[in-house]
């Protein structure tokens, strides 16, 4: 059974260039949502997608934008990178919303 | 006040000991609660989920929540060198999905 699984795991990009980074969520689950992990912090919620729809939204500028397809695999784009998104990015499924999430490997950015 | 607030630590305990790693919550209506462990350079990886008040318990690790004081807390029976690592609580204050993480704790489990 495939758990949740993300690509690229490493990613350097020049200030002001865009990111998109990759999941697809563990077996059977329906809800995707991705998450940013500073150095020495826990996880912040970024968004979630149930339904190819954006369901929740965290505090995150319009510069984070992302999308749900019909197998529910689900993308995070970063437009106008600035030195400030160098982080984690994670990204969890779920059976639906509100129950438990799982975490993939994640994808390390690295903003220069 | 941060939403969910943990000791940075770290917290050292020897081998074969109790550990225990405590969590508070600023939203009184919160209604899931999870424990994540988290190896250095790695992702985070959910323990345990409790939901009522009172003690939930998965092998060497107890879960324990106490809503009234918005107290969540992890025990970790016979700490072995390999539960190191930092733990994550979180808290879904709706139940929706929108976890909200505290900083971590690191635990040390000395041989």
């Amino acid at each position: 059974d495939a758990g949740v699984t993300q690509s690229p795991t490493h990613l350097i990009k020049t200030r002001g260039q865009q990111v998109t980074l990759r999941c697809s969520p563990k077996s059977g689950h329906d809800t995707v949502s991705w998450y940013q992990q500073a150095l020495g912090q826990g996880p912040q919620f970024i968004f979630q997608y149930y339904e190819e729809e954006e369901r929740q939204r965290g505090n995150f500028p319009d510069r984070f934008s992302g999308h749900q397809f019909p197998n529910y695999s689900s993308e995070l784009n970063v437009n106008a990178l600035w030195l400030g998104d160098s982080a984690l990015y994670l990204c969890a499924s779920s059976a639906g919303e509100g129950y438990e999430q799982y975490f993939g490997p994640g994808t390390r950015l690295t903003v220069t | 006040q941060k939403e969910v607030e943990q000791n940075s630590g770290p917290l050292s305990v020897p081998e074969g000991a109790i550990a225990s790693l405590n969590c508070t919550y600023s939203d009184r209506g919160s209604q899931s609660f999870f424990w994540y462990r988290q190896y250095s350079g790695k992702s985070p990886e959910l323990i345990m989920s409790i939901y009522s008040n009172g003690d939930k318990e998965d092998g060497r690790f107890t879960a324990q929540l106490n809503k009234a004081s918005q107290y969540v807390s992890l025990l970790i029976r016979d700490s072995q060198p390999s539960d190191s690592a930092t733990y994550l609580c979180a808290v879904d204050p709706l139940r929706g999905g929108k976890l909200i993480f505290g900083q971590g704790t690191t635990l040390q489990v000395k041989p």
